[in-house]
């Protein structure tokens, strides 16, 4: 399973674009790449996935480079309601996906 | 998208006693489930894999005679605490997976926090 690293957090005001880089160099080829929410007291939250290039849905971006060793989730124009422990993984293809620390991400007004 | 709901959502309970956790996939079939702890301010610990029809699978460090899994059908797994001590307080969440699992999408139960007094 890859190992991820991101940054322990971020800051960011309401209505800024955020983008949170992931670092996973030793992913296997066949390892999607999946991002999670996670409020408190709360389960986590399925944002985005991807293999390569970029996919793009109605809450978030995910831009994955050709060599996959790193990805970027982009959050546009965050609300306070962002606020929150966003989790990269790579693989779980027998779904046992391991959690790395996280970014918390605080939106300011 | 998928649903995972557990229950009970919080529970107290005495040390020396045992709780139960559901797990339940409720709009599709699980024949894997995973189970989380989560403490304070930390991250997602995988604890076990439930498999349906099998024994589970537990990661080092998770005894299995202590957190025992059940898998009996395949939308219900459930985690027992047994003789609960105030250092299984924990935030304990559930996983399943809806399309396979090659793809390491997983659908989250709501956690359940359980407290032993």
């Amino acid at each position: 399973l890859a190992k991820t690293t991101q940054p322990i957090s971020m800051d960011s005001y309401e209505g800024q674009e955020v983008n949170i880089t992931c670092s996973h160099n030793n992913i296997a080829t066949n390892d999607y790449i999946t991002w999670y929410q996670q409020f408190p007291s709360q389960g986590p939250r399925f944002i985005i996935q991807g293999y390569k290039t970029k996919v793009t849905n109605e809450v978030a971006s995910l831009f994955i480079p050709a060599d996959r060793k790193s990805s970027t989730l982009s959050l546009p124009r965050v609300s306070l309601s962002d606020t929150a422990v966003y989790y990269c993984l790579g693989g779980g293809s027998q779904g046992n996906l391991i959690f790395g620390k996280g970014t918390k991400l605080s939106v300011k007004p | 998208g998928a649903v995972v709901s557990q229950h009970p959502s919080r529970v107290i309970c005495k040390s020396g006693t045992s709780v139960k956790i559901e797990c339940r996939s409720l709009d599709f079939q699980a024949t894997t489930m995973f189970w989380y702890r989560q403490f304070p301010k930390k991250s997602l610990m995988l604890m076990a894999t439930s498999n349906e029809g099998s024994k589970a699978t537990y990661e080092q460090g998770v005894e299995k005679d202590k957190f025992l899994i059940n898998h009996a059908s395949l939308t219900l797994s459930t985690l027992t605490v047994t003789s609960a001590h105030p250092e299984d307080s924990s935030f304990y969440i559930c996983s399943a997976p809806d399309r396979g699992l090659s793809t390491g999408e997983l659908f989250f139960g709501e956690g359940s926090r359980l407290t032993v007094l």
